[in-house]
């Protein structure tokens, strides 16, 4: 069982917006700054989306965006596109023992 | 371009050790931490330790404490990862990350798969 829960699939047309939730508690994603969201295509590694709850690193594409209320951060995806079908994982910074947490992640299917 | 090599696959049987390597290229070595993360086949990731390049600390998964143990050589920029006692639910992709912030894993190792069966 991971520590940050997710929904285990969502999906939309080309073209549509998706928003993808990421609910931990106050030791995790309620207490920190630090959610980051990973795409990952099937059999390559995880590439990092969005840091520091809404921040984009360089490169990554402005359809995506991150935001954080209370407990639960999430990931939007604007303008669907073929590309983004993928699975997406969120993380977060935590203050227990354990330095960071993942979700279980959620398949994006674009219809 | 920064990026971190890891390296090859590995077949191990239960009971076995198997050490991970990764090496990164591009940036000051000792100006991040390196994380590592596994994943299961078909399953999500799992966080596994931390290790600062700059001063060798570490910080260990809980359930991992007492079989994985994480170092750093700065003189060649490599990190490694070794896991000890191997057992069977150790079969996954091991990937190593560089630590940008308290909150993201910005560059990511090419995985290495680690298989252990008898």
């Amino acid at each position: 069982q991971s520590a940050l829960t997710q929904p285990a699939s969502v999906s939309g047309s080309p073209g549509q917006s998706i928003t993808i939730s990421c609910t931990g508690t106050s030791s995790d994603v309620g207490g920190y700054n630090y959610v980051s969201w990973y795409q990952q295509h099937p059999g390559k590694a995880p590439k990092l989306m969005i840091y520091d709850v809404s921040k984009r690193p360089s490169g990554v594409s402005n359809r995506f965006s991150g935001s954080k209320s209370g407990n639960t951060a999430s990931l939007t995806i604007s303008g669907l596109q073929a590309e983004d079908e993928a699975d997406y994982y969120c993380s977060s910074y935590t203050s227990s023992s354990t330095y960071w947490v993942f979700g279980g992640g959620t398949k994006l299917t674009v219809l | 371009q920064v990026q971190l090599v890891q390296s090859g696959a590995e077949v191990k049987k239960p009971g076995a050790s198997v050490k991970v390597s990764c090496k990164a290229s591009g940036y000051t070595f000792t100006s991040y931490g390196i994380s590592w993360v596994r994943q299961a086949p078909g399953q999500g990731l799992e966080w596994m330790g931390w290790i600062s390049a700059y001063n060798g600390n570490t910080n260990y998964a809980q359930k991992l404490q007492g079989r994985v143990t994480m170092t750093t050589d700065t003189s060649t920029s490599t990190a490694y990862m070794e896991l000890r006692s191997l057992r069977s639910d150790d079969t996954a992709v091991y990937y190593c990350a560089r630590v940008l912030t308290m909150g993201a894993f910005d560059i990511w190792g090419q995985g290495t798969m680690v298989t252990v069966s008898s």
